[in-house]
């Protein structure tokens, strides 16, 4: 358990519905993550907050994704209107302001887009 | 960014060393070289990163060569716990030095009994 908490672990959805994690980061942690990944593929940046400020997106957040971190600890990722392409694991990482990059990751909420 | 290159797949006897090689040939000079790994079902563990000087760890030690352009992650007496994805990243400083890692295809060591 590396304290990085994602919720849920796995969803199943139909296409074209709305779906929504969560991701708890290491509570002492303000910068916060997330990364997608497909099957045999590396995990793929998306987007990055320092405390509740949305600092880079990546050109794969399509304008259906919508990331926030309302009091800079806990982080939610939206996918409207899934597609099935969307089908993915979708990782948080989390770590300290300060020091090296050393981040933090949770187990991963994997997506499955029917 | 600093591209790296790995070879996709690695075998090691159990009990025996493990070196997985690493080219980044246009790091630049302040770019620091880290590597994780990721057991399957797993998220991406963080092992151990350098500069420019060789690093050890209770996981791994890190050789960098002079030049900064190659680098090789040692774990001394792989199990097979160690069986997973390695990954060699150079996070990129600009535009901006956001820390976001750039994963590639890492390489997949399989250790066997």
């Amino acid at each position: 358990d590396t304290g990085v908490s994602q919720d849920p672990r796995h969803k199943i959805t139909k296409r074209g519905q709305n779906v929504t994690f969560r991701c708890d980061p290491i509570s002492e942690h303000n910068r916060l993550y997330w990364y997608r990944q497909t099957l045999g593929q590396g995990p793929e940046f998306l987007t990055y907050f320092q405390n509740e400020a949305q600092l880079e997106k990546s050109r794969l957040l399509s304008d259906r994704f919508s990331a926030e971190r309302p009091k800079g600890s806990f982080s939610t990722l939206e996918i409207q209107r899934t597609e099935q392409g969307d089908s993915a694991m979708y990782l948080c990482a989390s770590r300290q302001g300060q020091g090296q990059n050393i981040q933090y990751f949770g187990a991963g909420t994997r997506l499955s887009v029917l | 960014d600093a591209k790296t290159t790995q070879p996709p797949s690695m075998d090691c006897a159990e009990g025996r060393a493990a070196n997985l090689p690493c080219n980044h040939s246009t790091i630049s000079g302040n770019e620091y070289v880290y590597w994780y790994r990721q057991i399957h079902s797993q998220g991406p563990q963080y092992i151990i990163h350098g500069l420019k000087n060789n690093e050890t760890n209770e996981m791994a030690s890190l050789i960098i060569t002079e030049d900064r352009k190659s680098s090789t992650l040692i774990l001394p007496h792989a199990t097979l716990r160690d069986t997973a994805v390695y990954y060699c990243i150079v996070p990129p400083l600009l535009p901006s030095n956001t820390g976001k890692l750039i994963f590639g295809q890492g390489t997949t060591l399989q250790v066997k009994p």
